[in-house]
């Protein structure tokens, strides 16, 4: 079974630093790679997603992500946070080839923010 | 609506007891997902709709849950018998499109079930 791994379950850090949270998954076909924020007391909202083409992909609010296929690896980046970006990340992943569109999802990162 | 509308918001159920959870998507959204999130965990594929049929059920955990859309729009969750693993924050989530895989899902805020 595919399974999405997020090693860093909470991240605690000050305003203005830098932020590289990982997520690997374990399957080695196609496949279309995404990441989901949520805000305290709000519903999940894409971050931003990996289907094609350049492995660099640009989000909102400045985040980026970097799909590395020889490491399975898919993490997201942001060079200085803020205290706005207190937030839970998931780092989410489809196959391609299973014709499913359900998403495996990692267990999460809590990032805290301190002002 | 301006976004995926879920109800209850929260709901308690005596063991045993059966329980229906509401889903309202986005106007005009072709599928429709169930999520089921455990505490600390991240969300757990249920099941998929796209219009009223049932596409994907391959997550539903067992039996006791059953998922239907029978006009397209809205959906509801049944969970029968609950037990105290059922307990979780249930998603909903809609797309526009029938059949991209790389699409944005846009969530509701979940109902939270408490099986005692």
């Amino acid at each position: 079974a595919q399974s999405v791994s997020q090693h860093n379950h909470h991240v605690i850090l000050s305003e203005a630093a830098s932020l590289e949270l990982g997520c690997n998954y374990s399957y080695g076909g196609t496949v279309n790679l995404f990441w989901y924020v949520q805000y305290p007391g709000q519903h999940l909202q894409l971050l931003l997603k990996y289907f094609s083409g350049d492995p660099l992909v640009k989000g909102i609010k400045g985040f980026e992500a970097e799909f590395i296929k020889s490491k399975f690896s898919f993490n997201l980046r942001k060079p200085s946070v803020q205290w706005s970006d207190t937030a839970e990340y998931f780092c989410a992943v489809n196959r391609m080839d299973t014709g499913r569109r359900a998403l495996t999802f990692g267990s999460g990162t809590r990032l805290q923010v301190q002002p | 609506g301006a976004g995926v509308s879920q109800s209850p918001r929260y709901k308690v159920a005596k063991r045993g007891q059966d329980v229906a959870l509401r889903c309202d998507p986005i106007s005009g959204h072709v599928s429709l997902f169930w999520y089921q999130q455990a505490l600390g965990q991240g969300p757990e594929f249920l099941t998929y709709f796209q219009n009223e049929a049932q596409l994907d059920k391959s997550g539903l955990p067992s039996d006791r849950f059953f998922a239907e859309r029978p006009e397209g729009s809205v959906s509801t969750l049944k969970i029968q018998r609950t037990q105290q693993e059922d307990s979780a924050v249930y998603l909903c989530a809609s797309t526009p499109q029938g059949s991209a895989t790389n699409e944005k899902l846009f969530f509701g805020s979940g109902t939270q079930l408490s099986v005692l």
